[in-house]
């Protein structure tokens, strides 16, 4: 069956512009997650929903950061003014309770 | 903040030998403990995963080592090959009453199998 998909694969960006970056999950997974990974670098949280509960913002790691998920399903991440520090894969996954199904992720390059 | 904790962060080894990566986890509510593969350029995909009930899972030529009362677990790939090559990330996550299946994830290991 289909897997969880991200879009675009790759985006460059100009410092100081906004981007979205999508994530459709694998259907009829309840929770859903976005991490950021750094070149050669581990998986960093960034925000997790799950159901229709309120979302755990605690990874974002500023307010230029903002995740929304549409009637439980696709979700968009938001960065707004980014800046070069931002430049990583951005990685979106699914479950349906304990394993995670990771998209391809988007690598996001700010010049 | 770290609450799981990966090493080595690199590891080379021929082709045939055995690679172990070594985890350790702090929070003693963790029930799942799952380790991603992860090849360039792709998504981390599950690889291998226990739970404390057990303290060894072996799936083919991958097993996880697990000790509850010293709050470690490792990953032994046996007659590791070329292909093997990529980089591994240990994870723990609890299943709570409220389904919050919060999974905290090691810093990665980057394996290097030589032929």
């Amino acid at each position: 069956g289909a897997g969880v998909s991200q879009s675009p694969s790759n985006k460059v960006t100009e410092k100081g512009k906004d981007v979205e970056l999508r994530c459709d999950p694998i259907s009829g997974h309840t929770a859903l997650y976005w991490y950021r990974q750094s070149l050669g670098q581990g998986l960093e949280f960034l925000i997790y929903f799950q159901g229709n509960s309120a979302p755990d913002k605690s990874g974002l790691p500023s307010d230029r950061f903002s995740a929304e998920r549409t009637g439980g399903s696709v979700s968009t991440l938001t960065i707004q003014r980014t800046q070069q520090e931002d430049s990583a894969v951005y990685l979106c996954a699914s479950s349906p309770i304990y394993e995670q199904f990771f998209g391809p992720g988007t690598r996001l390059t700010v010049l | 903040q770290q609450q799981v904790k990966q090493s080595p962060q690199s590891l080379i080894v021929q082709k045939g030998g055995i690679s172990i990566i070594n985890c350790a986890y702090e929070n003693t509510a963790f029930d799942y403990f799952p380790w991603y593969q992860q090849f360039p350029g792709k998504g981390p995909a599950l690889l291998i995963a226990i739970r404390p009930d057990v303290s060894e899972k072996k799936e083919g030529r991958f097993t996880i080592s697990f000790n509850k009362s010293a709050k470690q677990f490792s990953l032994h790939i046996m007659d590791s090959q070329p292909g093997d090559s990529a980089t591994y990330f240990c994870a723990a996550s609890r299943g709570a009453p409220d389904n919050n299946n919060d999974m905290r994830f090691g810093a990665g290991t980057r394996l290097t199998v030589k032929p």
